[in-house]
């Protein structure tokens, strides 16, 4: 049964700061590693997609790695800002398209 | 695109009541999820529909909670009789393919008193 872990789970950073966030999966068989970002009181805002196939992805300031032989993704936030505030979570998608959600990383970044 | 649409926004019952909610998936979007999430917590998947057949309802507690995907499009999740301990938010999101982003919806906040 797959699990995932995400640390730390709370982090608080001036702004500016580059910072990483961890996701750990115990099953590596699976077809991608998603991140999402869930702002208070809303749903989940897909962020990147990494396929199994791929070593990271980027969008924008945002960088995600992905190292299935260890079980571990990393997203990589630089220049972050106070709009960055949220909280982050990866999901790793195995076969028959189940996602399965760490419990997410709650970001304050301080102006 | 439209996104995924959720009703309604909050919800506020006392227990051994019944309630429904309700889910309109991003159009062609043949796969459908619905997740309970309790606060400080990753969402925790309920059932999953690939048009309107269940393809993963394991973690759903069948003795109290329902759901159904009319057509392949709409769908409703009901909770009867409801627990103190089903006071959660419970989204539904909606996906193309296995290998496409997850899109999600605001979520419906449950409060069972």
């Amino acid at each position: 049964k797959q699990e995932v872990t995400q640390i730390p789970a709370a982090l608080s950073v001036p702004e500016g700061e580059n910072l990483v966030l961890n996701c750990s999966f115990t099953d590596s068989a699976i077809y991608n590693l998603q991140w999402f970002r869930q702002d208070p009181g809303k749903g989940l805002t897909s962020l990147l997609l990494i396929q199994s196939s791929q070593r990271e992805q980027t969008s924008g300031r945002l960088n995600a790695s992905l190292d299935k032989s260890s079980g571990r993704s990393t997203l990589y936030i630089a220049a972050s800002q106070p709009g960055d505030s949220a909280t982050y979570l990866c999901a790793a998608v195995g076969y028959g398209q189940n996602f399965v959600f760490g419990p997410g990383t709650r970001l304050s970044v301080l102006p | 695109e439209a996104g995924v649409a959720q009703s309604p926004r909050y919800k506020i019952i006392e227990k051994r009541q019944s309630v429904a909610f309700w889910c309109n998936p991003i159009s062609g979007h043949a796969t459908l999820y619905w997740y309970q999430q309790i606060l400080g917590q990753g969402p925790k998947l309920l059932i999953q529909f690939q048009n309107n057949g269940v393809v993963d309802d394991s973690q759903l507690p069948k003795d109290r909670f329902s759901a159904e995907r009319l057509k392949g499009v709409d769908s409703t999740l009901k909770i009867q009789p409801a627990k103190l301990e089903d006071s959660a938010v419970y989204l539904c999101a909606s996906s193309l393919s296995y290998n496409s982003p997850l899109h999600f919806g605001n979520g419906t906040r449950l409060t069972v008193t």
